[in-house]
């Protein structure tokens, strides 16, 4: 079965911090995943996606993602954080094996970003 | 402004009854897909559409019925309405639908509660 974990459902942190966002997969083979942001009273943003090749990632807003087969995780990077950065991330999966854009969200993390 | 638009913003419905929300995309992209947030559960893929045409159906329920009188269009029919359809129903495109790893364009959401 496909899932997506984000374990923290909260983050808080201070400005100036570094700040890293745990994502876990499970999938049998390798899956294309992806982070997307909603800032409050907005829609999803897309932030990056992991297809192949190598495995950080970078994205918008100074955000990275590294993709890891060996504990089947992609975790959301930036440093250093910015009160702007507070918001909802969700990171999900898309199965390479048919259906396209039929992503598999995690559950979120809201991030709050003390000045 | 906003590429693309999901109306209404909120709705409020008895249970049994029917509701239609109505969602139009410009940016001129091909394929068009809905997603449902329920609470406490993630973000859950529903229907993609590719040229107006069904792709992928997740919905197990008839209840559901997409309806794409235009490409940019892509409204979602809900008759016999129940409580458990309370959700914020999204609506979302991308450029094309088949190739995989997609980046999705999210509308603001139709926040829809049953009574």
């Amino acid at each position: 079965a496909q899932s997506v974990d984000q374990p923290d459902a909260h983050v808080t942190l201070s400005e100036g911090a570094s700040l890293e966002l745990r994502c876990s997969y499970s999938y049998s083979a390798a899956p294309y995943l992806f982070w997307y942001v909603q800032y409050p009273g907005q829609s999803l943003q897309f932030l990056l996606k992991y297809i192949t090749g190598d495995t950080v990632v970078k994205g918008t807003k100074g955000f990275e993602a590294e993709f890891r087969k060996s504990n089947s995780s992609f975790n959301l990077k930036k440093s250093p954080a910015h009160w702007s950065d507070s918001a909802k991330y969700f990171c999900a999966l898309e199965g390479t094996q048919g259906g396209s854009a039929k992503l598999i969200f995690g559950e979120g993390t809201k991030l709050t970003v003390s000045s | 402004d906003p590429k693309i638009i999901q109306k209404p913003k909120y709705l409020v419905a008895v249970t049994g009854s029917e509701k239609i929300l109505i969602c139009e995309q410009y940016l001129g992209h091909n394929a068009m897909y809905w997603y449902r947030q329920s609470a406490k559960k993630p973000l859950e893929f529903m229907f993609s559409y590719s040229y107006q045409k069904l792709m992928d159906n997740q919905t197990a329920s008839s209840r559901f019925q997409p309806q794409s009188s235009k490409k940019n269009h892509l409204d979602l029919q809900i008759t016999a309405l129940k409580p458990d359809d309370s959700a914020t129903y999204f609506c979302a495109s991308s450029q094309d639908w088949g190739a995989g790893a997609e980046t999705l364009y999210f509308g603001s959401g139709t926040r829809l509660t049953v009574l």
